[in-house]
């Protein structure tokens, strides 16, 4: 148990499809993340909150939606994504942000995302 | 450019001996690196954190060096165990900056 759960575990959809992905910690944290990894990859950061304040947005495409209705909740939108999204999606949360660059974060269990 | 590299293949341990992995980076000047610790179907678990102005971090059969002038980090496993199989990640940052950058990962596997 690391205090950060995401549903689903497993999902597979359609190009055309509209799913979202969960994310929920129990640690207090304020600040949440969204990460892509791919096979043999290191990860992506996508989408960073602070405060339920997006932070960042590393360039990732509209069809990835982010949205933090609190500083325990996250989710991730999807719609019309792309046979390459295929990908383990991770949520990860810390502390908060400020001068933490010295901060661990503290992942879930990924959603592994199949796109067809 | 700026990366950080791990070695891509598999390192195979003996049970019982010290496993070694590295992490390299170029064109960074990070103050903080990061050990995380990913099992398969799993999540990355943090493990160690030293900073740059420290040369050595020990947690348990856990030992992190940090290089700056050579621009690379170590992680040690003494008394290695076949528990100890996972891949391990390294990330850095940079002072005050709380994004990390990552390595794609060693897999470590430790034969009984």
């Amino acid at each position: 148990e690391t205090g950060v759960t995401q549903t689903p575990r497993h999902l597979v959809m359609g190009m055309t499809n509209k799913k979202s992905l969960k994310c929920e910690q129990h640690l207090g944290h304020n600040a949440m993340y969204w990460y892509k990894q791919s096979a043999k990859k290191p990860l992506e950061l996508m989408f960073v909150y602070n405060f339920k304040e997006q932070t960042e947005n590393n360039s990732v495409p509209s069809r990835f939606s982010p949205e933090c209705p609190n500083s325990s909740h996250l989710f991730l939108h999807l719609h019309t994504l792309q046979p390459e999204d295929s990908a383990l999606y991770l949520c990860a949360s810390s502390q908060d942000l400020g001068d933490n660059s010295n901060q661990p974060q503290h992942f879930g269990d990924g959603t592994r995302l199949s796109i067809l | 450019s700026q990366k950080i590299e791990q070695n891509s293949e598999a390192l195979n341990i003996q049970e019982g001996k010290t496993a070694t992995l590295t992490c390299n980076y170029t064109n960074y000047s990070p103050a903080y690196l990061q050990w995380y610790r990913q099992d398969p179907g799993r999540g990355p678990v943090f493990l160690l954190l030293i900073r740059e102005n420290e040369k050595e971090k020990r947690k348990e059969r856990l030992k992190v060096t940090f290089d700056t002038t050579l621009k690379q980090s170590l992680f040690h496993i003494t008394a290695s165990q076949p528990a100890d199989s996972a891949t391990y990640l390294c990330a850095l940052s940079m002072d005050s900056n709380y994004q990390l950058i990552w390595g794609a990962g060693t897999k470590l596997i430790i034969k009984p």
